[in-house]
């Protein structure tokens, strides 16, 4: 069975300041790996995502996410945070081997609160 | 591009009602994937429709099913509602279902059972 955690229910963090909201995942095999963004009463916006290749990806909005295979990690990072940022953000995960499901395991999400 | 249009944005019902839910893909867009958010269980997977075919289920009763149609637009149907039905649902379309893709999302059906 695969599955994400993020481990930090809330991020709190000064605009101009670097963020990072962390996830670690478990999955048979290869992984490919999403982030998500929520703004209130709003679907899922895709933000960035990992297939293979190099380990450091970028997304919209000047995020990217640093995948790190011995430490089971995706790491989103943004150098200087803005107070546009504030939103809830999520985490995925999908198998590369696991037959023919597609379903998307989601993280429980996390806060990130960026203040002036 | 028009987006993923999930229809209505908000309903409320009664415990023991039934609901139909609608989601019209990204055109071109032929998996569509359907998922329940609530503060208590977070996102949850319900199930995907990939060319008319149920091609994957979650973890949830019988009551919660789904179609797809030849245009690719989908329909969830939840029967006997119950008070622990109300939640975020939320329909994602994808290219061709494959794996490496990204699930594009539509605003979502906030359904509250009273």
């Amino acid at each position: 069975a695969q599955s994400v955690a993020q481990p930090e229910d809330q991020v709190n963090v000064a605009e101009g300041n670097p963020l990072t909201v962390k996830c670690t995942y478990s999955v048979s095999g290869n992984p490919y790996l999403f982030w998500y963004v929520q703004y209130p009463n709003r679907g899922l916006q895709f933000l960035l995502k990992y297939i293979t290749g190099d380990n450091l990806v970028k997304g919209s909005y000047g995020f990217e996410a640093e995948f790190n295979k011995s430490q089971t990690s995706f790491h989103l990072k943004k150098p200087s945070a803005l107070v546009s940022d504030s939103a809830l953000y999520f985490c995925a995960v999908r198998g590369v081997n696991t037959g023919t499901a597609s379903k998307l395991t989601f993280g429980t999400g996390t806060r990130l609160q960026v203040t002036l | 591009k028009a987006g993923v249009t999930q229809t209505p944005r908000y309903l409320i019902k009664t415990r023991g009602q039934q609901v139909t839910l609608s989601c019209s893909p990204i055109s071109g867009h032929r998996s569509v994937s359907w998922y329940q958010q609530t503060p208590g269980q977070g996102l949850q997977f319900l199930f995907e429709y990939f060319s008319e075919t149920q091609r994957n289920k979650g973890n949830f009763p019988g009551r919660f099913s789904g179609r797809q149609f030849s245009n690719s637009r989908s329909e969830m149907n939840v029967s006997t509602l119950e008070l622990g039905d109300s939640a975020l649902y939320l329909c994602a379309s994808s290219l061709a279902g494959a794996r490496n893709t990204e699930a594009f999302f539509g605003q979502g059906t906030r359904l509250t059972v009273v």
